[in-house]
């Protein structure tokens, strides 16, 4: 079946970029998504990549999608104290109606 | 501007009761998934509903029916709740299937 891979940690500098990264299996994927999770709150959209991109920038965030390696990528510079959240990769299943999620990155962000 | 509505907020239940979770989509969004998110988990999906017909099916347990109504809102219903349905329930919605999904900010179950 689909699946969709997240390492589940990364500690960060404040100031310095992360880079969040996911890799999925399903090659139909359609529409690819950053979400943000903070402590006992709702899934934020933090941006999206339509699968003919390879690359989409919205003020500090950078994605960066290799359709060939079924790779994306997340890269929030100059991280700040309030990115520290949980940070899924989700994809459209292609074919399906359905949103299949990683398992989430945790990011630390310290002085 | 609009986003999607999910009630209540929080709700306990005891074991063997049923609950109702209710979801209201982003006006003239068609399509709406429920997801259920575990402690530490990530979000499982559940099931799906495009222009008012079940569209896909999840790790949904047969104890759980859903529905879409013809103003688009959707209600999830547990029945015979279970300890391990404690749990982050989330709603979204999107305009057609497959484009930008938006989340509620979900209802927590805690069953007792």
């Amino acid at each position: 079946g689909e699946d969709v891979e997240q390492s589940l940690f990364l500690s960060v500098r404040e100031g310095d970029s992360s880079v969040i990264n996911c890799t999925y299996t399903d090659s139909s994927s359609t529409y690819l998504y950053w979400y943000k999770q903070e402590p006992g709150a709702g899934l934020q959209l933090l941006t999206y990549i339509f699968s003919n991109m390879d690359m989409k920038q919205d003020q500090r965030l950078t994605v960066l999608l290799n359709k060939k390696d079924k790779h994306l990528s997340l890269r929030i510079a100059d991280t700040q104290t309030g990115d520290s959240a949980i940070y899924f990769c989700a994809v459209f299943s292609g074919g399906y109606n359905k949103l299949i999620f990683g398992a989430g990155t945790r990011l630390a962000v310290h002085p | 501007a609009a986003g999607v509505i999910q009630s209540p907020r929080h709700l306990i239940k005891e074991k063997r009761e049923t609950a109702t979770l209710k979801c209201y989509p982003i006006p003239r969004h068609d399509t709406v998934y429920w997801y259920q998110q575990g402690p530490g988990q990530d979000p499982q999906f559940l099931i799906s509903f495009y222009e008012k017909m079940q569209s896909d099916k999840g790790s949904i347990p047969d104890r759980f029916s859903a529905q879409q109504f013809s103003d688009y809102h959707s209600e999830l219903n547990m029945s015979s709740l279970e300890l391990g349905d404690s749990a982050l329930y989330f709603c979204a919605s999107s305009r057609e299937k497959n484009t930008e999904a938006f989340f509620g900010q979900g209802t927590r179950l805690t069953v007792v």
